[in-house]
């Protein structure tokens, strides 16, 4: 079954500690690779696509890397405004729509 | 207009009855998504449209849920007989074309069915 996983569900850092967070997939041809970030109450927003193994991008703090299995988001140094629920989501075969994980909530203490 | 606006942002209706739901999108964007979001998950796939065309409704869960966008544009959610299960937040995204990734989220519709 095609799956997107997400892990961790939840992730604490305080001000300035830096992680990543996870993204496995197991879906059959993929054609794209996206990051969200959502805040209570709105929509998604988007962060960044990936289409190949290998292929990084970067916003400000933000850096996604994507491998032919998962793809990775670095939060270098994050601050407390960086608090979200981060969604991964993937097209792919011939599909149209995103198919999304269930998202890691991040929480940065000041 | 500057977003994908969606209205109204709450809703709360009754057991058994009809509500619609309203999806403005980004002016130019052909593309339209209809996705629901349960507390604690992501954003599962309703419906997407191109153009006035439903191209893929395999997200709907039952024939109470319908989609509508007659004129390419606007697209409301239709939702007969309601049951609490619906709760949820609905979200409507659009793009600028068929193959394009640059998806734009509505902030969404909370519907509560008492």
């Amino acid at each position: 079954e095609d799956q997107v996983t997400q892990s961790p569900e939840a992730l604490r850092l305080q001000e300035g500690e830096s992680s990543s967070l996870n993204c496995s997939y197991t879906v059959s041809g993929l054609r794209g690779l996206f990051w969200y970030r959502q805040d209570p109450g709105k929509g998604p927003e988007f962060l960044f696509t990936l289409y190949s193994a290998g292929e990084e991008k970067e916003k400000e703090r933000l850096k996604a890397t994507l491998t032919k299995k998962e793809s990775f988001l670095h939060i270098t140094a994050p601050k407390p405004e960086d608090s979200a629920t981060y969604l991964c989501a993937v097209v792919f075969g011939s599909a149209r729509q995103l198919t999304f994980g269930s998202g890691t909530q991040l929480t940065v203490l000041p | 207009g500057a977003g994908v606006s969606q209205t109204p942002s709450n809703k709360v209706t009754e057991k058994g009855k009809y509500v619609e739901l309203r999806c403005d999108p980004i002016s130019g964007h052909t593309a339209l998504y209809w996705y629901r979001q349960s507390l604690g998950q992501g954003p599962e796939f309703l419906i997407y449209f191109q153009g006035t065309g439903a191209a893929d409704d395999s997200g709907l869960p039952n024939d109470r849920f319908f989609a509508v966008r007659p004129e390419g544009s606007v697209s409301t959610l239709k939702i007969q007989r309601t049951e609490r299960g619906d709760s949820a937040v609905y979200l409507c995204a659009s793009s600028p074309a068929d193959r394009s990734y640059g998806y734009t989220f509505g902030s969404g519709t909370r519907l509560t069915v008492v």
